[in-house]
């Protein structure tokens, strides 16, 4: 089956900077990544996705990159806030109708 | 947006006790919802996929007996711990696929946090 691993678990910014989460996979049929952000004692919330077709996805200060060769991708946020604290999961899928496998998490820490 | 709603959101009770979680998508139909147990600090671990009115699919090692699922609608998934013990104390959360969207991404509710004593 597939097997999502995500670095670093742990991560600590200072306001303004940016943060980088990547996470590799090693099944080369999944072709779904998206990105989940979870609040202490909350769900996973969505806040972007990408597809295989798709190098590159941008939303505001969050964007994601995938390079299929290499099997990875990466989060990238910009002009970290404090509010941008949370758990962040990649997650892969082989289509849309299976499941989803999870990375380990990011613990992100944004200091004021 | 897709919303799905999970209640109740936390529960405490008492060894032996059975304890039931719904899952509800609130604004779409859903045949598939998935329930995940997250250990404080971990990963969401899949427990089981939910099939509209059929019989749930199980991971390996989650005991059937233990969590029952029951997706009885296209909008109502439930979880059922009989016969809880300590052990089973954890952080329920179920997700919802939205066709709409072409099942993608999944809807994730709020999540229970489940206390037994």
């Amino acid at each position: 089956g597939e097997n999502v691993e995500q670095h670093p678990s742990t991560l600590s910014v200072q306001e303004g900077d940016s943060a980088v989460i990547k996470c590799t996979y090693s099944d080369s049929a999944s072709n779904y990544f998206p990105w989940y952000k979870q609040e202490l004692g909350k769900g996973p919330q969505l806040i972007i996705d990408i597809r295989s077709n798709v190098g590159e996805k941008k939303d505001q200060r969050i964007a994601v990159t995938l390079n299929k060769t290499a099997k990875h991708f990466s989060l990238h946020i910009t002009e970290t806030q404090p509010e941008d604290s949370a758990v962040y999961f990649c997650a892969a899928s082989m289509g849309t109708g299976n499941q989803f496998y999870f990375g380990t998490g990011t613990s992100l820490t944004v200091i004021p | 947006g897709a919303v799905v709603s999970q209640h109740p959101s936390r529960v405490i009770c008492k060894s032996g006790t059975s304890v039931k979680i719904e899952c509800r998508s609130l604004d779409f139909q859903a045949t598939t919802m998935f329930w995940y147990r997250q250990f404080p600090k971990q990963s969401l671990m899949l427990m089981a996929t939910s099939n509209e009115g059929s019989k749930a699919t199980y991971e390996q090692g989650v005991e059937k007996d233990k969590f029952l699922i029951n997706h009885a609608s296209l909008t109502l998934s439930t979880l059922t711990v009989t016969s809880a013990h300590p052990e089973d104390s954890s952080f329920y959360i179920c997700s919802a696929r939205d066709l709409r969207t072409g099942g993608q991404p999944q809807h994730f509710g709020d999540g229970t946090r489940l206390s037994i004593l």
